[in-house]
């Protein structure tokens, strides 16, 4: 079965500082796509980032960047200069790319960022 | 554009009463999924329709949950009769073709009192 982890519960920084978050998954493919999405109080759920797996080049996204490392199965999320609006929950999803839509997310990592 | 968007943005019920919780897929978008998170669960995919036909299915708990698309701007989630454990924030998405992200409405939040 296909599943994604998050390790960190919860994480802090203080703001303009950077932080990392980790998510990795477990998949017998070798095509998939791979997201962290961002979930404020306000409960919307917000795309951050994605990955195609296919790719080396990891995916930046402004302040977001990610460290993906296909053999070890990790996909971490990079925030620099972390702001005050990016307190939130962060998940990291996974979706197969053949036979299905289907997202798989992991239990989310809930940033905290202090003044 | 505007995005998914779902109603009602809360609802509050009795226990044994119908529930139903509605979606708007943005234009163009040939797939809606629906999503219910708890903290328990998390978020978890209970079904997903690709040009209003029910592709997968197996994330609806049990025969209460009934979904449908009648057409290509609209879906609904229907729980009938509702107990407390289906309380919960329900999500709608939409995404125009395969493996693209998907986007999200604001959700239901839904008490089963």
């Amino acid at each position: 079965a296909q599943t994604v982890t998050q390790s960190q519960p919860e994480m802090s920084v203080q703001e303009a500082e950077t932080v990392t978050l980790s998510c990795t998954y477990d998949t017998s493919e070798s095509n998939y796509y791979l997201f962290w999405y961002k979930q404020p109080p306000s409960r919307q759920m917000i795309l951050v980032i994605r990955q195609e797996a296919y790719k080396q080049q990891n995916a930046t996204e402004n302040r977001f960047s990610v460290n993906f490392q296909k053999a070890a199965k990790s996909f971490s999320l990079k925030i620099s200069d972390s702001q005050l609006g990016d307190t939130a929950m962060y998940f990291c999803a996974f979706m197969p790319s053949y036979n299905t839509d289907k997202l798989i997310f992991g239990t989310g990592t809930r940033l905290q960022v202090f003044p | 554009d505007a995005g998914v968007i779902q109603s009602p943005r809360h609802e509050v019920t009795e226990m044994g009463q119908e529930v139903t919780l509605r979606c708007k897929p943005i234009s163009g978008h040939d797939y809606l999924f629906w999503y219910r998170q708890t903290m328990m669960r998390g978020l978890e995919l209970l079904i997903y329709f690709n040009n209003n036909v029910p592709i997968d299915d197996s994330g609806m708990p049990e025969d209460r949950f009934s979904a449908k698309m009648p057409n290509a701007s609209f879906s609904t989630l229907k729980i009938q009769p509702s107990e407390p454990r289906d309380s919960a924030v329900y999500f709608c998405a939409s995404t125009p073709v395969r493996n693209q992200p998907q986007h999200f409405g604001d959700g239901t939040r839904l008490s089963i009192l």
